[in-house]
């Protein structure tokens, strides 16, 4: 069974940091595009950043670039983010997803609150 | 960044009745190599995302005959044929043509 399983998140202070991680299990890991989507309560999806197979090509929306690293174990089958400088506005629920264009396998997401 | 704008943003619906959600692109979402990443993707209450729809109209695994989606360049629309209970949940339509990926609003969709 093809699973993705996010952890990781928690309550931090502003100007915090947090590193979520994704487990993989039930595909090839290391042949798939990873990507992070999150969605603040009650809100929409956002695209948040996404690793290309060998982790080579990172790509990151504006509003996280220079805070947020996406990083990827292909011999652990992991996927990371390391989010630093949180604000507010980063509070949402963060959701691993497999692939690149097509999210095909979405994992059950892990919270973050940022708040002091 | 392509903004994409979904209409409606609630659809009170019959069961066994048809709905139709419309999701506009403030660009063409034609790549370069030719094919269109526009998908579609349902969210049932308290769970995840699913994908339903990849590529304009490709159904993905699992899925059932009564979703469809069509449309190109700029217009597209995910049609349900008949409205079953579990249909209940939030529609996004999101691109991948074009970084940053985006999504539209969300759909909400409901039984009358």
């Amino acid at each position: 069974e093809v699973q993705l399983v996010a952890s990781g998140g928690g309550l931090v202070q502003p100007g915090g940091s947090l590193r979520l991680s994704c487990a993989a299990s039930g595909f090839t890991f290391g042949s798939y595009w990873m990507t992070w989507v999150r969605q603040a309560p009650g809100k929409g999806l956002e695209w948040v950043a996404n690793i290309k197979e060998d982790g080579s090509e990172k790509y990151y929306v504006d509003s996280v670039k220079g805070r947020f690293i996406i990083s990827r174990d292909n011999a652990k089958k992991s996927l990371y983010l390391q989010m630093d400088s949180l604000r507010a506005e980063d509070t949402a629920v963060y959701y691993c997803a497999r692939s690149r264009a097509s999210l095909i396998t979405w994992g059950q997401g892990t919270k973050v609150t940022v708040s002091s | 960044d392509i903004v994409m704008t979904q209409t409606p943003l609630s659809s009170p619906v019959t069961l066994g009745q048809p709905a139709s959600i419309s999701c506009r692109s403030s660009q063409s979402l034609v790549h370069s190599d030719g094919n269109t990443y526009l998908s579609w993707l349902q969210q049932r209450p308290g769970q995840p995302p699913r994908l339903l729809i990849y590529q304009i109209s490709n159904r993905f695994s699992g899925v059932p005959d009564r979703f469809n989606g069509s449309g190109a360049g700029t217009d597209f629309t995910l049609k349900i044929s008949r409205v079953e209970g579990e249909d209940v949940g939030v529609y996004y339509c999101m691109q991948a043509t074009q970084l940053p990926y985006t999504f539209g609003q969300g759909t909400k969709l409901e039984i009358k």
